[in-house]
């Protein structure tokens, strides 16, 4: 799987739009761009994935350059629940064999603030 | 859809003694399943791919002795931590994927927060 570079931290006003950087400049044809968060003491939650199209979905959109070595993960109305650890992961989508693990980097550490 | 269904939430226990957790995929059916380790401040740090009916592979480091894993149906998967010390605290995590539903990606526990005295 492709490394992956965040900032470790990050604020946000809230009710402003996050937007989280990722870069995998190393990136593959076949890989994924895969964005997770980890609210404090809990499991980490699937947020959206892309392959080189910008996507939406009811939490957020992921914004993927066209050279694919970058994307931006972008909260629209960020609340103080979205306070969490923000995980970009690159990796190839196995539709078949789910027998691989997601590996997790350090992730964005994002604080809403009131 | 794909929920995970970890238990217990937390737990503590004296040194020395065991301690199993459970993994459920409650609506679906996982072959496969993960069991991660989270120390305070850090990242997850996966420690086991659980196989249905078959011996789990464990990461480099990780005691296979000491880290029971048992996966035998298809929805789930235990990882029992024997003579659990101290060192052992910590937050552990199991995840699974529904595969007929990849948009979901991969799905998560909730986490169990173990605590060794």
């Amino acid at each position: 799987d492709a490394k992956t570079t965040q900032p470790p931290s990050m604020d946000c006003a809230e009710g402003r739009a996050a937007n989280l950087p990722c870069n995998h400049s190393t990136i593959s044809g076949n890989e994924y761009v895969y964005w997770y968060r980890q609210i404090h003491s809990q499991g980490p939650q699937y947020i959206i994935h892309g392959l080189k199209n910008n996507e939406t979905n009811e939490m957020a959109s992921l914004i993927i350059t066209e050279d694919r070595k970058s994307s931006t993960l972008i909260l629209p109305h960020a609340t103080l629940r979205d306070t969490a650890v923000y995980y970009c992961i690159v990796r190839v989508e196995y539709i078949i064999n789910s027998g691989y693990a997601l590996n997790f980097g350090k992730g964005t550490s994002l604080l809403v603030t009131p | 859809g794909a929920v995970v269904s970890q238990h217990p939430s937390r737990v503590i226990c004296k040194s020395g003694t065991s301690v199993k957790i459970e993994c459920r995929s409650l609506d679906f059916q996982a072959t496969t399943m993960f069991w991660y380790r989270q120390f305070p401040k850090q990242s997850l740090m996966l420690m086991a791919t659980s196989n249905e009916g078959s011996k789990a592979t464990y990461e480099q480091g990780v005691e296979k002795d000491k880290f029971l894993i048992n996966h035998a149906s298809l929805t789930l998967s235990t990882l029992t931590v024997t003579s659990a010390h101290p060192e052992d605290s910590s937050f552990y995590i199991c995840s699974a994927r529904d595969q007929g539903r990849s948009s979901y990606g991969y799905t998560f526990g909730s986490g169990t927060r173990l605590t060794v005295v």
